[in-house]
């Protein structure tokens, strides 16, 4: 079955690590995204991709680092510069939005990551 | 940016309709998304309507959209238990290429 899927589900990083979160997708999508969410805050962009080898900034990319090497693959480090890292993690993908604007651009989300810094 | 704004509890009892109520500001509007989140899970899309419509219907839910008031609403009839999640909406807009630019949530209780 086509899906996104995001690993680990549960993960705990020391103060001063990197630390790396993994999604995955076999959807055939072209654009994928990184979300953060905090309570009462909904859904904030972190970084997003709409084609392998390139990215760009979302609303709070400080702290963070993705690459896009592979259009299967969009990992997310959380670097020791992330002041407040504890959050739960979505990836997400969908169709690029350049091919048509005015075709759908449903997300599909996988299933979240939770960072606690212990 | 184009916001996207939405309350942020809703408390129902069972049996009663909900409606969980959106806005946004920028009129390019494309696609409208309803999603639905269960806890410590992802998101899970409900429905979605086209900026050309007012209104679908799928089971119990219906959506409504009025372009005019730049304003989109997703009321669930029978409201269960099980219904009980954060709902957000998401729009596509047209000037900002089709990204999804999404609201807060609503967080939706529902007391038996």
């Amino acid at each position: 079955d086509g899906g996104i899927t995001q690993s680990p589900k549960y993960l705990f990083r020391k103060e001063g690590q990197n630390v790396t979160l993994s999604c995955e997708q076999n959807l055939n999508h072209d654009a994928m995204y990184w979300y953060r969410q905090d309570p009462g805050q909904g859904l904030r962009l972190i970084y997003y991709s709409q084609i392998v080898n390139d990215f760009q900034k979302g609303d709070i990319a400080e702290g963070y680092s993705v690459s896009r090497e592979k259009k299967e693959s969009f990992p997310l480090t959380v670097t020791s510069a992330q002041k407040n890292p504890t959050a739960f993690y979505l990836c997400a993908s969908s169709i690029a939005w350049h091919r048509s604007l005015l075709m759908n651009t449903e997300a599909f989300f996988g299933q979240g990551t939770r960072l606690t810094v212990v | 940016g184009e916001d996207v704004e939405q309350s942020l509890f809703l408390s129902v009892r069972e049996g009663d309709s909900s409606v969980i109520n959106c806005t946004y500001t920028d009129s390019s509007s494309t696609y409208l998304y309803w999603y639905k989140q269960e806890p410590g899970a992802g998101l899970q899309l409900l429905t979605y309507i086209f900026s050309n419509m007012d209104m679908k219907q799928d089971q119990r839910l219906t959506v409504l959209l009025n372009k005019k008031d730049k304003h989109l609403s997703l009321r669930i009839a029978d409201t269960q238990t099980g219904d009980s999640a954060i709902y957000f909406c998401a729009v596509s807009f047209y000037n900002q290429g089709g990204k999804l630019i999404f609201g807060q949530g609503t967080e939706l209780s529902v007391k038996p």
